[in-house]
């Protein structure tokens, strides 16, 4: 079946340094979204990307969709403690949603 | 903004016993809610797909009459863990598509969690 792969798995890093998520499909995505799971938290839904290439910012986030949309990442630049938590990509086809495995990022201070 | 709640939060109940989880969309209608299962530091399995009215799609391997889903109302979907045994823990989420006109996107609003052990 379909899956929706995301590297790395866990990722510690300073406060101030950049961190990037990957999430590879072995199948074309119609769309991606990316969602933020605090530490007992629920998902909570970023951004929505549809078209191929598609580059969304928010602040200190930056999401790209890849041109043959079978790879989306988020990139985060100085990260902060406020942004720990896991980050989860999504197919949303046209009535279900495949999440990723996503990446869990801690953030030393 | 859109708000769903779960009911209840945690929830420890005894081996052969039966749970109902609620999930409701507070303001909003929605067609379509989602059950997914999360264990510890893994991503969101999606269980079923709940449409108001009819029967729930559930995924290959999920057992629909171990876990039961009632999509009643627009509002509202209950996910029944029937004869739970131990390895039924875990946390319950759902979410809800609204029905239509809410938001920019094809986007799904997610429920607190429930946290089911079975001792």
């Amino acid at each position: 079946g379909q899956q929706v792969m995301q590297i790395p798995q866990y990722q510690h890093v300073q406060e101030g340094e950049d961190f990037t998520t990957y999430c590879n499909s072995s199948t074309t995505l119609s769309n991606i979204q990316w969602y933020k799971q605090r530490p007992g938290g629920h998902p909570v839904f970023l951004i929505q990307l549809v078209k191929s290439g598609e580059v969304k910012k928010q602040k200190r986030l930056t999401f790209q969709f890849g041109e043959a949309k079978k790879n989306s990442s988020l990139h985060i630049t100085a990260t902060q403690t406020t942004d720990v938590g896991t980050y989860f990509c999504a197919e949303t086809g046209t009535y279900k949603y495949i999440f990723g495995t996503g990446t869990r990022l801690k953030v030393l201070a | 903004g859109a708000v769903v709640s779960q009911h209840p939060s945690r929830v420890i109940c005894k081996s052969g016993t039966s749970v109902k989880i609620e999930c409701r969309s507070l303001d909003f209608q929605a067609t379509t809610m989602f059950w997914y299962r999360q264990f510890p530091k893994k991503s969101l399995m999606l269980m079923a797909t709940s449409n108001e009215g009819s029967k729930a799609t559930y995924e290959q391997g999920v057992e629909k009459d171990k876990f039961l889903i009632n999509h009643a109302s627009l509002t509202l979907s209950t996910l029944t863990v029937t004869s739970a045994h131990p390895e039924d823990s875990s946390f319950y989420i759902c979410s809800a598509r609204p029905f239509s006109g809410r938001g920019d996107y094809n986007e799904q609003f997610f429920g607190p969690g429930t946290r089911l052990t079975v001792l």
